[in-house]
């Protein structure tokens, strides 16, 4: 059974500083693994989609990383500001199912 | 192009009622999916529908039922509502059936059983 992990449950870090967020799962057998943001009482909004054979996914200050051998994935956010603050959640595609496994994400305070 | 709307955006019911939620995908996605988050089981899938036919389901009890209509919105459905259910049910549309596909996201509706 497919088991996704996010380490650390929350973090808080001053604006401006590089950071990494972490996300693992149990199950190499995905389609894609997808990064998520969500900010208080509000939806979720796509970051980036890697799919399976990709390795990483660029997109502005993000930079996410897959490595499917070793069940892991990395967000990278540069720079950070006071707007990243939200919940960071990593979902990913299950070969085993088709369904979206979801993490129970990372809380990220920017402190201005 | 507009993004994902669901209605109503807050609920709240009494044990034992039934409820419909809605969700209209981005104009030209054809997959709906539908999502269940609570605090302490985080993000659990409930079902996908593509082209008025369900392609997927999770694991809940029949009394959560969906449809899709031929213009793509869906309906999700709870019968005999349980205080457990309250949480925030979440849309999401992708343009196609393909797994490869981006989700987005509506703003959820949050359902209060009391």
């Amino acid at each position: 059974k497919q088991e996704v992990t996010q380490i650390p449950a929350a973090l808080s870090v001053p604006e401006g500083e590089n950071l990494v967020l972490n996300c693992s799962f149990t199950d190499s057998a995905i389609y894609n693994l997808q990064w998520f943001r969500q900010d208080p009482g509000k939806g979720l909004t796509s970051l980036l989609l890697i799919q399976s054979s990709q390795r990483e996914q660029t997109s502005g200050r993000l930079n996410a990383s897959l490595d499917k051998s070793s069940g892991r994935s990395t967000l990278y956010i540069a720079a950070s500001q006071p707007g990243d603050s939200a919940t960071y959640l990593c979902a990913v595609r299950s070969k085993s199912n088709y369904q979206l496994i979801w993490g129970a994400g990372t809380k990220l305070i920017i402190k201005p | 192009k507009a993004g994902v709307t669901q209605t109503p955006r807050y609920l709240i019911k009494t044990r034992g009622q039934q409820v419909t939620l809605s969700c209209s995908p981005i104009s030209g996605h054809r997959s709906v999916s539908w999502y269940q988050q609570t605090p302490g089981q985080g993000l659990q899938f409930l079902f996908e529908y593509f082209s008025e036919t369900q392609r997927n389901k999770g694991n809940f009890p029949g009394r959560f039922s969906g449809r899709q209509f031929s213009n793509s919105r869906s309906e999700m459905n709870v019968s005999t509502l349980e205080l457990g259910d309250s949480a925030l049910y979440l849309c999401a549309s992708s343009a196609g059936q393909g797994i490869d596909n981006e989700q987005f996201f509506g703003p959820g509706t949050r359902l209060t059983v009391l």
